[in-house]
């Protein structure tokens, strides 16, 4: 079975500057996908960044973007430039590629706080 | 483009009741799927809905139930309420390809269930 691991459950930086957020994974699949997905206090989990497991360019979206290591299986999460509206649960997720499922499996979760 | 809809936003109940939670998906998508998310527990997947049919359950007891209609809307049913099933209840949308392409699960704002 395929787990998740966020080994940070609480992160914080200060406006402007850059923070990483960690994810390991464990799984004996080769083809998956990673999400990194944020939930402020409103609750509606929003989609960040993905990546597909096959494709060696880490992903990017403006201000955020991943570092992906598929053999030590980490999924790390950096946010350049952060800014108070980032101030959120952050949640690394799985998805297996192929098996007639979209389910996704979370990990536990990093409160990123952001000061001015 | 309208987003996941949930009802109702709020839901109170007490021990030994039933409650019946509601999702509208995105126009298009064709697979729903349910979390539970709890402080202690995290996101825990429930189920998955692919053209009215069941294609994914996670490890919950039989009192949790769902349903999915021909316009792709689905139903959450919880039957015999307990205390520990307090918790935020997410609903998620997706074309429903079945982890063969990297399309998201789009999520609503949950159902905050309370068991007094």
């Amino acid at each position: 079975a395929q787990t998740v691991t966020q080994s940070q459950p609480e992160m914080s930086v200060q406006e402007a500057e850059t923070v990483t957020l960690s994810c390991t994974y464990d799984t004996s699949e080769s083809d998956y996908y990673l999400f990194w997905y944020k939930q402020p206090p409103s609750r509606q989990m929003i989609l960040v960044i993905r990546q597909e497991a096959y494709k060696q360019q880490n992903a990017t979206e403006n201000r955020f973007s991943v570092n992906f290591q598929k053999a030590a299986k980490s999924f790390s999460l950096k946010i350049s430039d952060s800014q108070l509206g980032d101030a959120a649960m952050y949640f690394c997720a799985y998805r297996s590629r192929g098996y007639g499922t979209d389910k996704l499996i979370f990990g536990t979760g990093t409160r990123l706080q952001v000061f001015p | 483009k309208a987003g996941v809809t949930q009802t109702p936003r709020y839901l109170i109940k007490t021990r030994g009741q039933q409650v019946t939670l509601s999702c509208s998906p995105i126009s298009g998508h064709r697979s729903v799927s349910w979390y539970q998310q709890t402080p202690g527990q995290g996101l825990q997947f429930l189920f998955e809905y692919f053209s009215e049919t069941q294609r994914n359950k996670g490890n919950f007891p039989g009192r949790f139930s769902g349903r999915q209609f021909s316009n792709s809307r689905s139903e959450m049913n919880v039957s015999t309420l307990e205390l520990g099933d307090s918790a935020l209840y997410l609903c998620a949308s997706s074309q429903g390809t079945g982890g063969n392409s990297n399309q998201p699960q789009h999520f609503g704002d949950g159902t905050r269930l309370s068991i007094l």
